[in-house]
């Protein structure tokens, strides 16, 4: 089956500082997705990215999808202690999801 | 804005007992889903359903799984003898059509304490 993973596994910057993830995936995708999750908490979409797109942005957010190299990048800039929590890759192919294994961020005020 | 609702948001059991994770998707959507998540491990697929019926399921959906939509507005998960191993965040989801362009809505959680 179909999975991003993401590296690094743990990523610890302070505040004000670019926080950047990876994910790789190993099939043909129809879009790939970030969300993050707070310690116990529900997952919270972030952003999608289509398969014929190649960057996209959505506020502090900026995802790049290089599908020759099947991989996504998340940067999230000017980072804040909010942003404490685990990231996720999903990819999307025949109406399932599948997902990667995250990236704890912590940021530190 | 609609929301996916997942009752209880916590349950402890006792082990080879029986569980029902219960989950109401936003009314007009069609496709439904479980997750799980093993605490400090991945999210994992447990089994997709649309028109009544399971559309795929992974290994890890195994006997001891069941899903039912009971009433048309219930989604529930229903694990027969539960296992110390199946201790975890269970995540209801729930999407429109079949190609989601703007990703699948989750619920906040069940976390599943079985002791």
């Amino acid at each position: 089956s179909q999975q991003g993973e993401e590296d690094p596994q743990a990523l610890s910057i302070q505040e004000g500082e670019n926080a950047t993830m990876n994910c790789s995936y190993k099939t043909s995708i129809n879009n790939l997705q970030w969300y993050r999750q707070n310690s116990g908490r529900g997952l919270v979409h972030l952003i999608l990215i289509r398969s014929n797109e190649r960057e996209k942005h959505s506020g502090r957010l900026r995802v790049t999808l290089d599908t020759s190299k099947k991989s996504s990048s998340l940067l999230i800039t000017a980072s804040r202690a909010a942003d404490t929590a685990s990231y996720f890759c999903a990819t999307d192919a025949n109406n399932d999801m599948r997902f990667g294994a995250g990236t704890r961020l912590t940021v530190k005020p | 804005e609609p929301e996916v609702t997942q009752t209880p948001s916590h349950q402890v059991t006792q082990m080879g007992q029986e569980v029902i994770l219960r989950c109401v998707p936003i009314s007009n959507h069609l496709y439904f889903y479980w997750y799980r998540q093993i605490l400090g491990q991945k999210v994992e697929f447990l089994v997709s359903f649309y028109n009544n019926e399971i559309s795929e399921k992974s290994e890890i959906f195994d006997d001891q799984f069941s899903v039912e939509r009971p009433d048309g507005s219930n989604f529930t998960l229903k694990i027969r003898s539960t296992k110390l191993e199946d201790s975890a965040m269970y995540f209801c989801a729930s999407s429109p059509r079949e190609f989601i362009p703007y990703g699948y809505t989750f619920g906040s959680g069940t976390r599943l304490t079985v002791v």
